[in-house]
């Protein structure tokens, strides 16, 4: 299985743009990345997810590095509300279930 | 709001006794999730239901089962509880079998507190 590394905290200003990191080094050809949130014990929340492109919506942009093995989530403009942790994920092929790890707990201060 | 309701939000109950917990999937889904949210562990994919079929099985002990109703709604049943099964158990619904493109929305979650 393709395993993410992320870095356990980071701090962000508000409004500042948040970028986070996921390394996803062994992930294979045709598995995706997902960006979750959860706010405080609240249900985990969809963010984005891509496969090779770099992607954006309304929530945030997803840019992953050409040999895939990498990738940054990023809130262009960060606010109080999203203070949470942060999961990267990578779908493995012919799993059906999210393989949440760690995450980064994300502050984003005044 | 992503569409998925649980009930209850909270229960608290003591060892030894049984409980059900309710997920609703939003208006479309067939597919419906469980995992289990504890300190120690982090979210545990615990089994997930298509149409009504069990799908796929992931770390669920064996005093736990589910069923997913013709109305699609899902049922977590817990028996024999233990202290250690107090945690957040959170539900989720997508709207495929569970492909890597099929993504999935999570309840609020129920808060379990065995005492």
């Amino acid at each position: 299985d393709a395993k993410t590394t992320q870095p356990p905290s980071m701090d962000c200003a508000e409004g500042r743009a948040a970028n986070l990191p996921c390394n996803h080094s062994t992930i294979s050809g045709n598995e995706y990345v997902y960006w979750y949130r959860q706010i405080h014990s609240q249900g985990p929340q969809y963010i984005i997810h891509g496969l090779k492109n770099n992607e954006t919506n309304e929530m945030a942009s997803l840019i992953i590095t050409e040999d895939r093995k990498s990738s940054t989530l990023i809130l262009p403009h960060a606010t109080l509300r999203d203070t949470a942790v942060y999961y990267c994920i990578v779908r493995v092929h012919n799993n059906n279930d999210m393989r949440f790890g760690a995450g980064t707990r994300l502050t984003v201060k005044p | 709001d992503s569409g998925v309701t649980q009930t209850p939000k909270h229960l608290i109950t003591a060892t030894g006794q049984r409980v059900t917990l309710r997920c609703s999937p939003r208006s479309g889904d067939l597919s419906v999730y469980w995992y289990q949210q504890s300190l120690d562990q982090g979210l545990q994919f615990l089994i997930q239901y298509y149409n009504g079929e069990e799908r796929a099985k992931g770390n669920i002990l064996e005093r736990f089962s589910a069923q997913q109703f013709p109305d699609l709604h899902s049922e977590l049943n817990l028996s024999s509880l233990e202290l250690g099964d107090s945690a957040l158990y959170f539900c989720a619904s997508s709207v495929g079998q569970g492909e890597k493109t099929d993504t999935q929305y999570f309840g609020p979650g129920t808060r379990l507190t065995v005492l």
